[in-house]
């Protein structure tokens, strides 16, 4: 079955320390991909998606991600971590001929001062 | 350029009876998806409508259903609502090809009583 995993449920960083939050899938090929946020009680924000070419994606707010097929993985990276990056991220695929997004159970970041 | 706009913001409903919700896409969208997220979990996909047809259906009962209209809005309907209804209701437009990725909307909270 398709399914996608964010095995950390909740990240503490300091501020202006590093962030890197995982992502893995289990799809039969190469789906879309997509890293969203949402502060609690609003909806989803896209920060950066990727569907093909340059394996290194560069999204808003000084977010990336990097694609490795070797490993079904997309993981989210930020250098330097603000107080208002606090928020539960989610990783989201959907297959090239599919409709649906399927979404990970989300990693709920809080930053520390 | 308008994102996607949901209504009501919050609902409260009293159990069996129906609820009407309702978003209107991102300009220039032309596919409304809908989702549920229950607390503490990644939203769950409901179905997807593309001209006014439903393209795929997740695993919900016949109570949830849905339409399109040709200016490309959408409702979601719950009929017989039940406590386990109760959760954040997410719209996502996008265009049938996903150039654009999924934009989704802040939602309709929905409490069952």
């Amino acid at each position: 079955a398709q399914s996608v995993t964010q095995p950390d449920i909740h990240i503490t960083v300091s501020e202006g320390a590093s962030l890197e939050l995982r992502c893995n899938y289990s799809y039969g090929a190469t789906p879309y991909l997509f890293w969203y946020v949402q502060s609690p009680g609003q909806g989803l924000q896209l920060l950066l998606k990727y569907f093909s070419g340059d394996t290194l994606v560069q999204g808003i707010k000084g977010f990336e991600a990097e694609f490795k097929r070797s490993q079904s993985s997309f993981n989210l990276r930020k250098p330097s971590v603000h107080w208002s990056d606090a928020a539960e991220y989610f990783c989201a695929v959907v297959t090239a001929a599919g409709n649906k997004l399927t979404f990970g159970g989300g990693t709920r970041v809080l930053v520390k001062p | 350029d308008a994102g996607v706009t949901q209504s009501p913001t919050h609902l409260i409903k009293t159990r069996g009876q129906q609820v009407t919700l309702r978003c209107s896409p991102k300009s220039g969208h032309d596919t409304v998806s809908w989702y549920q997220q229950a607390l503490g979990q990644g939203p769950q996909f409901i179905f997807q409508y593309y001209e006014e047809e439903e393209r795929q259906r997740g695993n919900f009962p016949d109570r949830f259903s849905g339409h399109q209209f040709p200016n490309y809005s959408s409702e979601l309907n719950v009929n017989a609502l039940l406590l386990g209804d109760s959760a954040l209701y997410l719209c996502a437009s996008s265009l049938v090809n996903r150039d654009d990725g999924y934009t989704f909307g802040s939602g309709t909270r929905l409490t069952v009583v």
